[in-house]
């Protein structure tokens, strides 16, 4: 079955740039999309096909895909920022089931 | 406002049948695809399956087919997971969520915590 890869914590100071990547082999063929998800709450989506924000995202949050990595950048991360992050993505053939990744926990230090 | 209700929590005990809903409204119910995502207890996201409630199509994780059903009242706006036979690793967090085309998920539910234990 197929799999994304993120790494499992990233850490930085407010007001730095936190990069979380996603690594999938049918990234270059498939659309990625990243949730931020909060304790206790439910998850968020924050970028859609790759590098668009939906409405009410703050600015600082932005994607990007180079070959089989796409990353999740936040610029000016603030304490708020603070969350697990789960990028989401098809296989070549775009097939059911649209696998995440196994979650990436943002600590703001 | 897309709004997505779930159930409250639930409480059952090994061997039991449950069933948990969601109900949308905002939107054209029967125009979206809904689906269901499990989060086991200090885990990740996965994906069990989806339904649309224009006509019932239905499309399963190979993890999840047979493990659960899944199932939809367009008079209602309400889609439905359900168990036959509970077991203890059905322990979790179940959400539901819109899924428009493209795969993804655009509005989630707040979720349903369901605990098995006997």
């Amino acid at each position: 079955s197929y799999e994304l890869t993120q790494p499992p914590s990233v850490s930085v100071s407010p007001g730095q740039t936190a990069r979380i990547t996603c690594s999938g082999d049918a990234l270059p063929k498939q659309y990625a999309y990243w949730y931020q998800q909060k304790p206790g709450q439910a998850p968020v989506l924050v970028i859609y096909k790759d590098s668009e924000r939906p409405s009410g995202i703050p600015e600082r949050f932005s994607g990007s895909s180079s070959g089989t990595t796409v990353t999740l950048t936040i610029s000016g991360v603030q304490a708020e920022d603070e969350a697990d992050y789960y990028c989401q993505s098809a296989d070549s053939s775009g097939t059911y089931p649209w696998v995440f990744g196994g979650g990436t926990k943002l600590t703001v230090l | 406002e897309v709004q997505l209700v779930q159930s409250g929590a639930e409480v059952k005990k090994p061997g039991e049948s449950l069933k948990i809903s969601c109900k949308g409204s905002g939107y054209s119910f029967t125009s979206y695809w809904i689906g269901w995502v499990r989060q086991m207890p200090g885990k990740g996201l996965e994906w069990m399956g989806i339904i649309y409630p224009g006509d019932s199509d239905t499309r399963y994780s190979p993890s999840f087919q047979g493990q659960v059903t899944i199932s939809a009242d367009k008079s209602i706006s309400t889609a439905y997971l359900q168990w036959s036979s509970l077991k203890a690793s059905d322990t979790a967090m179940y959400y539901c969520a819109r899924h428009p085309t493209g795969g993804y998920f655009d509005y989630w539910g707040q979720g349903t915590l369901v605990t098995v234990s006997s």
